[in-house]
C-alpha cells in the first residue's frame, strides 16, 4: 500500500519561497503509472489543484499558479518537491501530496496526511 | 477552465438516501471523481469515472451521471458518513479540478 509523506518548514515569511518533499512509501516514482503531484487547501476552504510531475521530469502546473511554482521529481530518492515562490499569507493551506492516476480521468487515489504552512512575518 | 458546481450541504436521518450533486458543462465529455474528507485527515477516493467504487469503500456509496449533473448516492446514510464531499473532473487547462465541496451532516 503506498504512503505518502510531507515535509519541509511550516512557516515562511512573506516574499519567500516554500519548499515541500514528498517522500514516497510502497511504490517506484520511477515505475511510471501514475503522476506525482501537489494539491492545497486553505482552512475551511476547498481543494485547489498545484500541479503534478511524471517519472520523467515533465510537469504540469494549474494557470492560476503556473508562474509561481515549481514542482520535481527525484527519482533516486522516491520523492518529488513543490517551490511555489513570492508567497503571501493567501498561500497558507494544508499542502498535501498525492498519487494521481495515468488515465484520462486522472483521480487522485493516494493522499499525504497533509502538512499547514502558514504565510507569515 | 470549466467549474463544478456543488450544493454547500446536504442533510438526512440515518438510514435514509443521501444525495449529493455535482453539475458543470465539462462533465458531458469528462468522468468524475468523489472524494470524502473527515475533518483534520486528508480526502479518500470513494468514487472514480463516475460510478466505479475503490475496493474497501462501502457499498451503499454509488455515483451516477446524466448529462452535465453527476450525483454521489449514499444509501442507507450512517452517521460515519458525516464528511465534506467533493466532486474532481478534468478540463483541458486544468487536469485536475473539484468542486466547492458538500458538507454532508447525518441527523
Amino acid at each position: 500500500q503506498v504512503q505518502l509523506q510531507e515535509s519541509g518548514p511550516r512557516l515562511v515569511k512573506p516574499s519567500q519561497t516554500l519548499s515541500l518533499t514528498c517522500t514516497v512509501f510502497g511504490a517506484s516514482i520511477s515505475s511510471g503509472g501514475h503522476y506525482w503531484s501537489w494539491i492545497r487547501q486553505p482552512a475551511g476552504k476547498g481543494l485547489e489543484y498545484i500541479g503534478r510531475v511524471f517519472t520523467s521530469g515533465s510537469t504540469r502546473y494549474n494557470p492560476s499558479l503556473k508562474s509561481r511554482v515549481f514542482i520535481s521529481v527525484d527519482s533516486s530518492k522516491n520523492e518529488f518537491s513543490l517551490r511555489l515562490v513570492d508567497v503571501t499569507a493567501a498561500d497558507t493551506a494544508v499542502y498535501y501530496c498525492a498519487r494521481e492516476a495515468t488515465s484520462g480521468s486522472n483521480w487522485i487515489d493516494s493522499w499525504g496526511q497533509g502538512t499547514l504552512v502558514t504565510v507569515s512575518s | 477552465s470549466d467549474e463544478l458546481t456543488q450544493p454547500p450541504s446536504v442533510s438526512v436521518s440515518p438510514g435514509q438516501a443521501a444525495r449529493i450533486t455535482c453539475s458543470g458543462d465539462g462533465l458531458l465529455k469528462q468522468h468524475v471523481q468523489w472524494y470524502q474528507q473527515k475533518p483534520g485527515q486528508a480526502p479518500v477516493l470513494v468514487i472514480y469515472k463516475d460510478s466505479e467504487r475503490p475496493s474497501g469503500i462501502p457499498e451503499r456509496f454509488s455515483g451516477s451521471s446524466s448529462g452535465t449533473i453527476v450525483t454521489l448516492t449514499i444509501s442507507g446514510a450512517q452517521a460515519e458518513d458525516e464528511a465534506d464531499y467533493y466532486c474532481q473532473s478534468s478540463d483541458t487547462s486544468v487536469p485536475v479540478i473539484f468542486g466547492g465541496g458538500t458538507k454532508l451532516t447525518v441527523l
